[in-house]
Parts: structure tokens; sequence; C-alpha cells
């Protein structure tokens, strides 16, 4: 059964970095683009980044260009997602999603993880 | 940027009734590459449509997709206690990929 499982979470204070991750089991990883989407308390989805298959295209959220940085491991099935210089608006929650393939028209997401809760307070 | 927005924001409906939510772009979504997906109080988000019409693995054929360019529609017929949740349409025709704010089925 396709399964995919974030971690990295966690309350931290504004100008801080981490690191989230996505294990992904049960279908053939790099057929699938990946994406973050996150969710803040009481608004709605949001995309934030995206990357291709093969990892060789990014894709990024205005409001997250040049702070984050989206990254695969084919060989690990694994999706990363490095976050630099937090602000307060990044406090969400992080899901990984795996798109329907990839390529054009694949865009939609079919498979979400249960998500990470990312808190950015001082 | 294409702005999505949703109609009703709250649409209060016993089980057993019909419901139609709407999704409206600011410009034409191309190749209709457009989503819904449903997501439940602390849950992770399902996709129930892609491609306007097109229903997901495993999605019921109470759920029903349609529309195109601009306009687009979601209809759950005949709804049961599970289908209360907020739906939300997502374009993924360009980048940035974007989301609607939702809408709310909540019990009359």
């Amino acid at each position: 059964e396709a399964h995919l499982l974030e971690s990295g979470g966690g309350l931290l204070q504004p100008g801080g970095s981490l690191r989230l991750s996505c294990a992904a089991s049960g279908f053939t990883f790099s057929s699938s683009a990946m994406s973050w989407v996150r969710r803040a308390p009481g608004k709605g989805l949001d995309w934030v980044s995206t990357i291709t298959g093969p990892g060789d295209f990014t894709y990024y959220a205005d409001s997250v260009k040049d702070r984050f940085t989206i990254s695969r491991d084919n060989s690990r099935s694994t999706l990363s997602l490095q976050i630099n210089t937090l602000k307060t608006e990044d406090t969400a929650i992080y899901y990984c999603a795996k798109h329907l393939c990839n390529g054009g028209g694949c865009d939609a997401f079919e498979m979400w993880g249960q998500g990470t809760a990312v808190t950015v307070s001082s | 940027e294409i702005v999505l927005s949703q109609s009703p924001g709250t649409l209060s409906l016993s089980p057993g009734e019909r419901a139609t939510l709407s999704c409206r772009a600011s410009q034409s979504v191309d190749f209709d590459y457009l989503a819904w997906y449903q997501q439940k109080s602390g849950q992770t988000p399902r996709l129930l449509i892609y491609a306007a019409s097109r229903r997901a693995t495993g999605i019921p054929d109470k759920f029903s997709g349609s529309g195109s360019g601009t306009d687009f529609t979601l209809t759950i017929t005949r709804l049961e206690p599970e289908d209360f949740a907020v739906y939300f349409c997502q374009q993924y025709s360009e980048y940035p990929f974007t989301f609607g704010p939702g809408s709310k089925v909540d019990f009359k």
C-alpha cells in the first residue's frame, strides 16, 4: 500500500531553520512529481513547492522563494524541504503530496501524508 | 497567478440532500486542469476529482465534477454523514498552483 510519512516539524524561533522529510513507500517514487503543501491555522491549503520525478526541475511559491529548497533522493524514496529564515507566517501543517504522475496534466495531488506541524514563535 | 474563488462559503444541508459547490477562476484554466479535494477536520486532504470531471481512484460515483474554462462545479448526491467536510478546488494548469478558499458542507 502506498504511504507518505512526514517528519521534522517542531517549535522554532523566527530566523531559524529546519528540514522536513517525507518517506515514501509502496510506489515507484521516481515516477511521480512531488510537492509540499501547507495549511496554516484557520486558513486554506497553500501550495509551497514542487519537484519533478527525476528532480531536474523545481518550482516555488513566491512567498517562500529564496528561503525554501525542495529536493529528493530517489534512491531512498525521500523528499525533503529545507526551510531557512523562518517567519511566523510559516506556521502551518506541512504535507508532502504525490502527484498523479510526472509530466503535463499530472499535477493533481493523489496522495497526501499525515502532515508535520511547524510552529514559528518567539 | 490564477485566483480561485469558491461559493458558497458554507452550505448547510441534511443527510440525503444534494450539494452543489462552485469554483470560479480569475482566468481560463488550460486543459481544465482543475481538481477537487475533501478535507475532514483533523484529517489529511483526499483527492476526489481531477481534470475537472475524472473521479480519482476509489471515489464513489456520488461525487461528480463538471465545468470548463473558468467555471467548475462539484456535485455530491445523497449526502452521507461522512461527506460533511471542507471542499477545496485547485488549478494545476500553471505555476503557481493555487487553491480556492474552500466550501464547508455542514449539518443543517
